[in-house]
């Protein structure tokens, strides 16, 4: 099973500044098969990143993805105020069992 | 507009049993391979289990195997989360999520239902 390490466990920043949160794998993620969610309180999660750097549909082009083999980073650009929330990566495609890292809480500073 | 809507949720003692459902709307299930995933309070979320289109391929994360068994109706487009001998740890919101349709056998979850929560007490 590929565990996933997310750091820092807690990131506090400002509105406007950039934020850059890390997933590390356990063993290479086989092609780049990695995902990252945002969740808000009370809320499902919602996919942000897929294939490692792929924004998902409607996601703004302040978040991005980057990263290979055993090191992945979600970069957001420019902090806006309602990206505050928690933020997880998973990993998929060469096995059935998925796996999250533990999150990430974005607060504010 | 893709809707995932889960229900059965509640109170339940240890031991007890559960049922939960998931009805989709706005796309038709039988394209996709459907997921359950969990969120322990206070805690990150647990993938619980997969099921393929025609429920050829199912599996279990090792906490629930044996006791969980996931189900789909693709004529009633929903999907069922049968929960029995639960305990205190599988207290949690449980998911619905939609696998992406792809030529991949195991893809990423582009929509998730917002969840309902199943406490053992």
């Amino acid at each position: 099973e590929t565990v996933l390490t997310q750091s820092p466990g807690t990131l506090s920043l400002s509105p406007g500044e950039r934020a850059t949160l890390s997933c590390r794998a356990s063993r290479s993620v086989s092609s780049n098969f990695l995902a990252w969610y945002q969740q808000k309180p009370g809320q499902a999660p919602r996919l942000l990143i897929y294939d490692a750097s792929n924004r998902a549909t409607g996601i703004p082009d302040r978040f991005s993805g980057s990263g290979s083999g055993t090191d992945f980073t979600l970069t957001i650009s420019r902090l806006e105020p309602e990206d505050f929330a928690v933020y997880y990566c998973q990993q998929y495609g060469t096995s059935p069992m998925y796996t999250f890292g533990q999150g990430t809480k974005l607060e504010i500073k | 507009e893709v809707l995932l809507v889960e229900s059965g949720g509640g109170l339940v003692k240890p031991g007890g049993s559960l049922r939960l459902s998931c009805a989709a709307s706005g796309f038709s299930i039988i394209s996709h391979n459907m997921k359950w995933v969990r969120q322990a309070p206070g805690k990150g979320l647990e993938w619980v289990s997969s099921i393929n289109s025609g429920s050829t391929y199912i599996y279990y994360a090792d906490s629930v195997k044996g006791r969980f068994t996931i189900s789909r109706d693709n004529a009633k487009n929903s999907v069922f989360l049968q929960m029995n001998s639960l305990r205190a740890e599988d207290t949690a919101v449980y998911y619905c999520a939609r696998e992406v349709y792809s030529s991949r056998s195991y893809d990423f979850f582009d929509h998730w239902g917002q969840g309902t929560l199943v406490t053992v007490s």
